[in-house]
């Protein structure tokens, strides 16, 4: 069975603070992807980045980070400079056991940004 | 290209009413899934299509609720009766198999069972 944690439930940060959302997953599948998922006050889910297990890089993108390390099953999101812009709910997500399309979410890190 | 469309956006019922909720996923995805959120259970996934074939139902909470894809670009999801605990938001995503699997997501629709 699959399982993702997100144990931070709320963070508040001050604007222009940095802001780390942990993510920690188990499965015993060895090939599987990992997600980001956003979820602003106006409710939509918004895709921000999938991850493959064979691939620890970690990704950037312009105040987005991504720490990938299967040493410890985490899957960190990280925000610089943080703005009120990026208030909202932040699930992590796991698909594994290929052949079935499946998405286990985490249950949420709210952030809120303070101005 | 247009996202995912969900329609109603809200809907407000009595309870033991029917409601259908419905879903038009991105062009070309082949892989159509129903979510329904509630703050007590997070996002639980209820259902996915592949090519139109249901293939995992085992999320449907009970015999209340059906989903059909007759076509490769209109999914419902139907309540019959309703109840106040299927107050929620349900989200439609869709997803392409030749891509990298990752699900787009509808805006939702809110439904409220009074």
């Amino acid at each position: 069975a699959q399982k993702v944690t997100q144990a931070q439930t709320e963070i508040s940060v001050v604007e222009k603070e940095d802001v780390t959302l942990d993510c920690v997953y188990e499965t015993r599948d060895t090939t599987y992807y990992l997600f980001w998922y956003k979820q602003p006050p106006s409710g939509e889910l918004v895709f921000l980045i999938r991850r493959n297990s064979f691939d620890e890089q970690n990704e950037i993108s312009g105040r987005y980070s991504w720490n990938f390390q299967k040493s410890t099953s985490s899957f960190n999101f990280t925000i610089t400079a943080s703005q009120v812009v990026d208030s909202a709910v932040y699930f992590c997500a796991l698909r594994a056991n290929f052949g079935n399309e499946k998405l286990t979410f985490g249950t949420g890190t709210r952030l809120t940004i303070i101005p | 290209d247009a996202g995912v469309i969900q329609s109603p956006r809200h809907e407000v019922t009595e309870m033991g009413q029917e409601v259908t909720l419905r879903c038009k996923p991105i062009s070309g995805h082949d892989y159509l899934f129903w979510y329904r959120q509630t703050m007590m259970r997070g996002l639980e996934l209820l259902i996915y299509f592949n090519n139109n074939v249901p293939i995992d139902d085992s999320g449907m909470p009970e015999d209340r609720f059906s989903a059909k894809m007759p076509n490769a670009s209109f999914s419902t999801l139907k309540i019959q009766p309703s109840e106040p605990r299927d107050s929620a938001v349900y989200f439609c995503a869709s997803s392409f198999r030749e891509g990298h699997h990752e699900q787009y997501f509808g805006p939702g629709t809110r439904l409220t069972v009074t």
